[in-house]
């Protein structure tokens, strides 16, 4: 039973340029969540996919976009990257069911570093 | 200030010992979630309360949640080696099932 899996895992850029980072759910999850965490910090909210369509925001520019696909595999997007933009990018995933919450699985994120 | 307060921030114990790591929010919590990461990688999940009073254990980690405090304390008996590396937890606060507010993390270092 494969995990959360994400690509690459590390990745370098310069700043001004673009990155896209992969992520494969959990089997049988649907729902996607992008979160940014930078050194000694706890993860931070980036994003939540489901059926295909941006569910929840967090507080983070339109630099930072994504996509979900039919298969539920999902793309995060950051435009003109920034030193800032430096950190390990973490993707989890849950199922969404009515009515009962369920924890969200990670996978072993993305190191993304900015020159 | 954060949402999400960890204390403490980091935690050296010797084998053997007992922990508690506690986590206070700021506001109502309509769950609340423990992980384990080692240093750059992802979040193990532990545990997952969502009822005041509740108290879930595995191995020899235990996590409670008291509703009207805002807070939960994970404890952990015995402590081994395998135990390091930093504890997270995460909250459920506006009830939607989807972002999670993450604490800063505890720190801990198992001495043999």
């Amino acid at each position: 039973d494969a995990g959360v899996t994400q690509s690459p895992t590390h990745l370098i850029k310069t700043r001004g340029q673009q990155v896209t980072l992969r992520c494969s759910p959990k089997s049988g999850h649907d729902t996607v969540s992008w979160y940014q965490q930078a050194l000694g910090q706890g993860p931070q909210f980036i994003f939540q996919y489901y059926e295909e369509e941006e569910r929840q925001r967090g507080n983070f520019p339109d630099r930072f976009s994504g996509h979900q696909f039919p298969n539920y595999s999902s793309e995060l997007n950051v435009n003109a990257l920034l030193l800032g933009d430096s950190a390990l990018y973490l993707c989890a995933s849950t199922i969404t069911l009515p009515g009962s919450n369920q924890p969200q699985h990670f996978g072993d994120g993305t190191r993304l570093s900015i020159l | 200030s954060q949402e999400l307060e960890q204390s403490p921030q980091s935690l050296i114990v010797q084998e053997g010992k007992n922990l508690t790591i506690n986590c206070t929010s700021s506001k109502t919590l309509y769950g609340l979630y423990w992980y384990k990461q080692k240093y750059g990688e992802g979040l193990i999940f532990l545990m997952m309360l969502q009822k005041g009073g509740e108290e879930k254990s595995h191995e020899k980690i235990t996590a409670k949640l008291d509703e009207k405090k805002q807070q939960s304390s994970l404890h952990i008996t015995a402590s081994q080696p395998s135990h390091a590396g930093i504890y997270l937890c995460g909250a459920d606060m506006n009830n939607q099932g989807g972002k999670l507010i993450f604490g800063q993390g505890t720190e801990l270092s198992v001495k043999p």
